[in-house]
Parts: structure tokens; sequence; C-alpha cells
């Protein structure tokens, strides 16, 4: 499978501890990006990245909350001192980046890391 | 990016054309209309955009009005597993601002 891919699928935590996630982009796409989705609500973007360089990040995106991309394949996410308010679905997505060429960049989305927050 | 709005949910029977409205009245003259769905514990999958003209693939066919101002999603001959919450996105930067979008339930 050649898709994007997330690990872990599910995650359970207490209030107070840091958790990481990682997602791996397609190979060849050379933007990856993060939402996050709750429940009854549309995926909400957060940041994304154009190779390593993290180009624009939500004001969703508190200080709490760290994404990286160090060689420009796989992105990692991590929240510190999480929050019962941090539980949700967070989706990574890759695209190609064929915005000049297509005037638009489809993105295709990983199966998403669940969060719980106990 | 435009504000879109669906309604929150429809229903159609199975074989026969499903067709979602979306109103995106502010709309501008550079802003693509996207449509994704999301299948149920999946992530969001693209179906199709277009800026001006209508469109097709093999996936379905979106018609846009001459003014912009709204367009319609057809999946010709629905199935069971076209059952899925459809966005319909108005923007002009790579960053998708999803709203709530239409849960079409497909029935047998």
């Amino acid at each position: 499978d050649t898709g994007v891919s997330q690990d872990p699928r599910h995650k359970i935590t207490k209030r107070g501890q840091n958790v990481t996630f990682r997602c791996d982009p397609i190979s060849e796409h050379n933007r990856l990006y993060w939402y996050r989705q709750t429940l009854g609500q549309g995926p909400e973007f957060l940041t994304y990245f154009q190779n390593e360089a993290q180009l624009e990040k939500s004001r969703l995106l508190s200080d709490r909350f760290s994404a990286e991309r160090p060689k420009g394949s796989f992105s990692t996410l991590e929240i510190q001192r999480t929050e019962q308010g941090d539980s949700a679905m967070y989706l990574c997505a890759s695209s190609l980046d064929q915005w000049r060429t297509s005037g638009m960049d489809e993105q295709f989305f990983g199966p998403g890391t669940r969060l719980t927050v106990l | 990016d435009a504000k879109t709005t669906q309604p929150p949910s429809m229903d159609c029977a199975e074989g026969r054309a499903a067709n979602l409205p979306c109103n995106h009245s502010t709309i501008s003259g550079n802003e693509y209309v996207y449509w994704y769905r999301q299948i149920h514990s999946q992530g969001p999958q693209y179906i199709i955009h277009g800026l001006k003209n209508n469109e097709t693939n093999e996936m379905a066919s979106l018609i846009i009005t001459e003014d912009r101002k709204s367009s319609t999603l057809i999946l010709p001959h629905a199935t069971l597993r076209d059952t899925a919450v459809y966005y319909c996105i108005g923007g002009a930067t790579n960053k998708l601002i999803f709203g709530t979008g239409t849960l079409l339930a497909v029935q047998p």
C-alpha cells in the first residue's frame, strides 16, 4: 500500500501526558498537512509543510502543539500536557504541489489517529 | 476562502443519481470549488474540482452555475458504498476549509 499512513491509529492517554503521532506521506509528495476533526465536524486545518519547512500554522495550534518534518519525508505531531479538549481525530494528508500547474492540489489523506484524553 | 452552505443530509436510492447541492455565493473569481467525501472512519477523499466549466471524471460530475454562486455534485449511479459525508469547499489556496458537509445515505 503506497498511501498515507499514520501511527498509531488509536491513542488513549491521561490528561497532562505528552503524546506523539507519526505520519508517513506518499513518497514523492513534497507537501504534508495536519488536520484535526472532532465528532460531527469537518476537518480543521492545523499546519502544513513544504518539504521540511513549516509554512503555515493555524491559530488552533497552541504552544502545546508542535509539528516537525525533519528530512522532508515523515512528520510528527506532538501534543504536550494533553487536555480533554484535545480528544479528536488527527488527520495527515500529503500532496504533490500541483497548484501552479493545475490550480489545485489534490490532497491524499491517511486514516487518522484517534486521540482520547481521559 | 469562500463560505459554503450544504444541506446536512440527503437520501438517495441505490442505482439512482445523487445530486448534492452547494451554495458558495461569496466565492471570488480565482477560487475553485472542490468536493471531497469522507466515508465513515476513513480520511477524506478527493472527488472533483472546477473553476467555471462543468467537469466530469470517473467518479462524478460537477455542474457550476454561470454566476458561480452554486454548484451541484452528481453521482450518476449511486451505490451503497457512496454513503458518506460530502464536503464542498471553495478556496484559492492549498489549505482546505471544511464545513460540516452533507451526509448522503444511499438506501437499498
